[in-house]
């Protein structure tokens, strides 16, 4: 049980296009999602919580109108890095936390979302 | 503030050999303790977790052990395998209004050579 897919898991795209990633939880209401940026061979970075129906809220220094997220159902978040460009190249995960028995204080991952950005 | 502190890689073993990450905290409250593995392209999998002092996490072969009055939360394998390569995070979840907060440690690179 807990399992959160992601889709796309890899993605290439063009300089000033826009990406949107999916995460979503299989098995569990997800009240709150997370999006982790991660670079290589360095640790997550937090980027924005969301709780089902309201704001994300963005960590400091993270820009929210370049990077959109959503959380418009329990089971579905969705990031969009509008205008991508190189310096957005990264792994981007989400997490999803619910109200699992047992579990409420646990963060459950996806695989991750690899953007290049050309 | 609540923060982790693991010990820093690379960590490279030889197979059969035992294993050990060191893991330190700091809390204000009574917070729950996680490791998480990651495999090279891929998300981050909880291994285990313990929920308060002295509870024992175990899974895969690897625990760690919740102890209050040393703040650790120390990973242990007693014989490693070239599949366990990966990175591994030591994470704790504090309680704050309206829910809880996840703060990960750097992150330990492990490396088994066959």
């Amino acid at each position: 049980g807990a399992v959160v897919s992601q889709h796309p898991s890899w993605v290439i795209c063009k300089s000033g296009t826009s990406v949107k990633i999916e995460c979503r939880s299989l098995d569990f209401q997800a009240t709150t999602m997370f999006w982790y940026r991660q670079f290589p061979k360095q640790s997550l970075m937090l980027m924005a919580t969301s709780n089902e129906g309201s704001k994300a809220t963005y960590e400091q220094g993270v820009e929210k109108d370049k990077f959109l997220i959503n959380h418009a159902s329990l089971t579905l978040s969705t990031l969009t890095v509008t205008s991508a460009h190189p310096e957005d190249s990264s792994f981007y995960i989400c997490s999803a936390r619910g109200p699992i028995a047992g579990a409420r204080d646990t963060q459950y991952f996806g695989p991750g979302t690899r953007l290049t950005v050309l | 503030g609540d923060s982790v502190t693991q010990m820093e890689g690379p960590v490279t073993l030889s197979e059969e050999a035992f294993l050990t990450i060191n893991c330190t905290y700091t809390a204000t409250g009574y917070p729950s303790l996680f490791w998480y593995v990651q495999y090279p392209g891929e998300g981050l999998q909880l291994l285990l977790k313990a929920t308060k002092a002295d509870d024992k996490g175990s899974n895969k072969g690897f625990e760690a052990t919740y102890r209050k009055e040393t703040t650790s939360f120390h990973l242990e394998k007693g014989s490693v395998q070239v599949s366990d390569s990966a990175v591994y995070f030591c994470a704790l979840s504090d309680r704050e209004t309206g829910g809880f907060k996840t703060i990960f440690g750097a992150g330990t690179r492990l490396f088994v050579k066959a």
